[in-house]
């Protein structure tokens, strides 16, 4: 089945630093969803991508969607204290009318002030 | 706007027990979905909803799982008996769109943290 690999598992960061990470699979995806969850919390969409090559900011974070459809990256720039949560790709896969949504397994950011 | 309500959000059992969770989505939301999120993992869709009508469970273990939206709205997710596998937070989520489209703007809740002793 299709699987995604996010990498790293975890950083630990000095606030005022950027940050990348990044999604990586063997199957290709229509859309590519970043998520942030904090604990005790759902997920909350960050940002989606839905073309491949695509580049899309929201404010201090910054996406892509990889020109092979198979990966996709999230960078923050000058990272703050409140920016510490779990990041989760998500790739989003299209068969008739329905989509297949499969997430990745995260990445925990801590962010030392 | 309210957000997506769940209950409760702990919950204590033995294996061989029954549980149910409950979830009321975004007024309007046409499609609700239930995740499966074992800790240190990405949620794992166990069904999608839209209205009242099932649309993908896949993924749903129907030997011990069920689920139902009533009137399309409220939506409870149950388990019996439950074994310790099924420890994990069982997030509900729901979109005001319907079709593939939908998972392009999904609200999640808190969820419901179960444990299975």
């Amino acid at each position: 089945g299709q699987q995604l690999n996010q990498s790293p598992q975890s950083m630990f960061i000095q606030e005022g630093e950027d940050v990348s990470m990044n999604c990586t699979s063997s199957s290709i995806f229509n859309t590519w969803l970043w998520y942030k969850q904090e604990p005790g919390e759902g997920p909350v969409l960050l940002i989606a991508l839905y073309k491949a090559g695509e580049l899309t900011s929201n404010g201090r974070l910054t996406a892509q969607f990889g020109i092979t459809r198979k990966d996709s990256f999230l960078n923050i720039s000058a990272s703050i204290p409140s920016d510490v949560g779990i990041y989760f790709c998500a790739g989003l896969s299209y068969g008739g009318s329905q989509g297949n949504l499969i997430f990745g397994k995260g990445t925990k950011l801590s962010v030392k002030p | 706007e309210a957000g997506v309500a769940q209950s409760p959000r702990y919950k204590i059992i033995e294996k061989r027990q029954s549980v149910a969770f409950w979830c009321n989505p975004i007024s309007g939301h046409a499609t609700l979905y239930w995740y499966q999120q074992i800790l240190g993992q990405g949620p794992k869709l166990l069904i999608q909803f839209q209205n009242n009508g099932v649309v993908d469970d896949s993924q749903l273990p129907k030997d011990r799982f069920s689920a139902e939206r009533l009137k399309g709205v409220d939506s409870t997710l149950k388990i019996q008996p439950a074994k310790l596998e099924d420890s994990a937070v069982y997030l509900c989520a729901s979109s005001p769109w319907t079709s593939r489209f939908s998972y392009n703007e999904q609200f999640f809740g808190p969820g419901t943290r179960l444990t299975v002793l």
